[in-house]
């Protein structure tokens, strides 16, 4: 079975400052996608980033960049230069064929 | 570029009364996903569609739960009857395609009591 865990419940940063969300997911298929959903108070659900298994280069959005390791299933998420309007659930997600698993979800709070 | 629309945005029952969400995708969009997101979790995919045919609904609790997709473009949930453990968040999202970005609606709370 294929499954996402996300081991931090909650976290918090001060603003301007970097933080590290964890994901680590399993999974027998080779070819797959990973991503990191933003979801605010108001709950629009949103793409914050996409890795592709196959590209071993770590996506970079701006001010969000993954640790992608293959080997050790591992897809961690860094915000660098924290900003109030990053506090929000994220959701660490995993596809093979299109369905969506996702993780039980980090709160990060910033704080001013 | 118009957004995932999802009515209703509330919708407070009683159990075993049954309701109907209704979602419109993104113009263009082939596959469509029902999730359901219970408080303090993760969203749960409950039926996916591609175009109008259904891909993938094995968590979806076909005793009570129902999904349509009528001329591959809006989508209608319907629960009967409603129990407790129903109040979630009901999300619609759309893609181009699998394992491309899905775009979600703004959701569903539905409150069963």
């Amino acid at each position: 079975a294929q499954t996402v865990t996300q081991s931090q419940p909650e976290m918090s940063v001060q603003e301007a400052e970097t933080v590290t969300l964890s994901c680590t997911y399993d999974t027998s298929e080779s070819n797959y996608y990973l991503f990191w959903y933003k979801q605010p108070p108001s709950r629009q659900m949103i793409l914050v980033i996409r890795q592709e298994a196959y590209k071993q280069q770590n996506a970079t959005e701006n001010r969000f960049s993954v640790n992608f390791q293959k080997a050790a299933k591992s897809f961690s998420l860094k915000i660098s230069d924290s900003q109030l309007g990053d506090t929000a659930m994220y959701f660490c997600a995993f596809t093979a064929i299109g369905k969506l698993i996702f993780g039980q979800g980090t709160e990060l709070s910033v704080k001013p | 570029e118009a957004g995932v629309a999802q009515s209703p945005r509330y919708k407070i029952i009683e159990k075993r009364q049954s309701v109907a969400f209704w979602c419109n995708p993104i113009s263009g969009h082939a596959t469509l996903y029902w999730y359901q997101q219970i408080l303090g979790q993760g969203p749960k995919l409950l039926i996916q569609f591609q175009n109008n045919g259904v891909v993938d609904d094995s968590q979806l609790p076909k005793d009570r739960f129902s999904a349509e997709r009528l001329k591959g473009v809006d989508s209608t949930l319907k629960i009967q009857p409603a129990k407790l453990e129903d109040s979630a968040v009901y999300l619609c999202a759309s893609s181009t395609g699998p394992a491309n970005k899905q775009f979600f609606g703004p959701g569903t709370r539905l409150t069963v009591l």
